[in-house]
């Protein structure tokens, strides 16, 4: 079985300072990991994803996240904030079904408020 | 490239009525998925469709819900009847192949008052 929490269900910051967004993860077998952005009215977006490669993941617009195994964590991080990036995040990881299915496992949510 | 679109963007029904949620996957995606978000919860998945056939329908709650493919195009999610604690946002997704990325969509939002 594998679960995924978000440590913080709201994260506010000032434009022009640093993201962090935490996550822990627990799963039976190696994990596939990603970070999914959504902005309102729209669909959820791949921001990046961990899939046992480089341990540094880079994403879209300047985001990226470090796997640490040991620490089970995959913290999503921006050395910038922008106001366009205020949006809900969502850390995901996959583990593949017998039925063929990739099985998504969400965490709850953190939403990230950019103060001007 | 249209994404995945769903319809309708939101929708206010009373308990015991029939609520109906389609969705339109990108062209050509044969896989479809279904998830909902109740009460602010986690996502959770609800179903997946490989073209017109159920692949998997374990997260479906019970058999209030009812979803359908036909000709492997557009899907449908109905609630009949539908409850109070199935309030929340439906999303769609689709992918090409099982292993390619999921395409979400923006969500259905269902009130039942």
């Amino acid at each position: 079985a594998q679960s995924v929490t978000q440590l913080d269900s709201h994260v506010s910051v000032s434009e022009g300072t640093p993201v962090l967004l935490r996550c822990n993860y627990s799963s039976s077998y190696s994990p596939s990991l990603f970070w999914y952005v959504q902005h309102p009215n729209k669909g959820l977006q791949l921001l990046l994803k961990y899939t046992s490669a480089a341990t540094l993941v880079k994403g879209i617009n300047g985001f990226e996240a470090e796997f640490k195994k040991s620490e089970t964590s995959f913290h999503l991080t921006k050395p910038s904030a922008h106001m366009s990036d205020a949006a809900e995040y969502f850390c995901v990881v996959s583990v593949w079904m017998d039925t063929g299915r990739r099985a998504l496992t969400f965490g709850s949510g953190t939403r990230l408020q950019v103060q001007p | 490239e249209a994404g995945v679109t769903q319809f309708p963007s939101h929708s206010v029904i009373e308990k015991g009525q029939t609520v109906t949620l389609r969705c339109d996957p990108i062209s050509g995606h044969d896989n479809l998925y279904w998830y909902r978000r109740v009460m602010g919860k986690e996502i959770k998945f609800l179903l997946h469709f490989v073209k017109e056939s159920k692949q998997d329908e374990s997260g479906m709650p019970n058999n209030r819900f009812l979803a359908e493919r036909t000709g492997g195009t557009y899907s449908t999610l109905k609630v009949q009847p539908a409850e109070l604690e199935d309030s929340g946002v439906y999303f769609c997704a689709s992918s090409q192949e099982r292993r390619s990325g999921e395409f979400f969509g923006p969500g259905t939002r269902l009130t039942v008052l």
